[in-house]
């Protein structure tokens, strides 16, 4: 089936500090997703694109779809404590498989 | 909250228990989903509804069982299930079509198997 790498597995930050992390795919999808997992919570949508090349944006999040459409980037600016979790990409090719997701980048800011 | 709710939030079951897994959706959506999370491993699809009908199944053990009455209801009914079964299950619901993508999870069960 279709994999996801997702990386950095881990990031260990000071607050205020700009992150970015990203998912390559050796399949082309025709939407990216990115999802952030509180602890103890469910995975909530943060951003969807659907566009080779789309910049969006969710306040101080930035994703964008890759133009090779087999990757994508998120990024957090000026980061704070509630930043911290678990941040998912996620992949559709549009099929029945439906999407395909990373294992997850695990943000934690350092006092 | 998402709107969709799940319960109970934690289980402790033996191997020869037989539980259910609860999950109802106030979003009027019309698809349903049960994703296994285990530590340091993807999402795993486990079931998808679509109009309370399954269209998916990825060859989850017949150990989990699915049920959808209704499109706002999803069970998930576990029986001799193994210590590697442990792990967060979580249901999700999304509309149909174009916005299939977009799910919304409910918090999850914290499944232990015993």
């Amino acid at each position: 089936g279709q994999q996801l790498n997702q990386s950095p597995q881990s990031m260990f930050i000071q607050e205020g500090e700009d992150v970015s992390m990203n998912c390559t795919s050796s399949s082309i999808f025709n939407t990216w997703l990115w999802y952030k997992q509180d602890p103890g919570e469910g995975p909530v949508l943060l951003i969807a694109l659907y566009k080779a090349g789309e910049l969006t944006s969710n306040g101080r999040l930035t994703a964008q779809f890759g133009i090779t459409r087999k990757d994508s980037f998120l990024n957090i600016s000026a980061s704070i404590p509630s930043d911290v979790g678990i941040y998912f990409c996620a992949g559709s090719g549009g099929g029945a498989d439906g999407l395909t997701f990373g294992k997850g980048t695990h943000l934690i800011i350092q006092p | 909250e998402t709107g969709v709710t799940q319960t109970p939030r934690h289980l402790v079951m033996g191997m020869t228990n037989k539980k259910s897994l609860k999950c109802e959706q106030h979003l009027g959506h019309n698809a349903m989903y049960w994703y296994k999370q285990s530590a340091k491993k993807p999402l795993e699809l486990m079931f998808v509804y679509s109009l309370e009908e399954r269209v998916e199944n990825n060859s989850v053990p017949s150990r989990f069982s699915p049920e959808c009455p209704n499109s706002s209801h999803l069970f998930l009914h576990l029986h001799t299930l193994q210590p590697e079964d442990s792990a967060l299950y979580l249901c999700a619901s999304s509309l149909g079509g174009r916005g299939r993508e977009k799910l919304f999870f409910g918090s999850g069960t914290q499944l232990s198997v015993l």
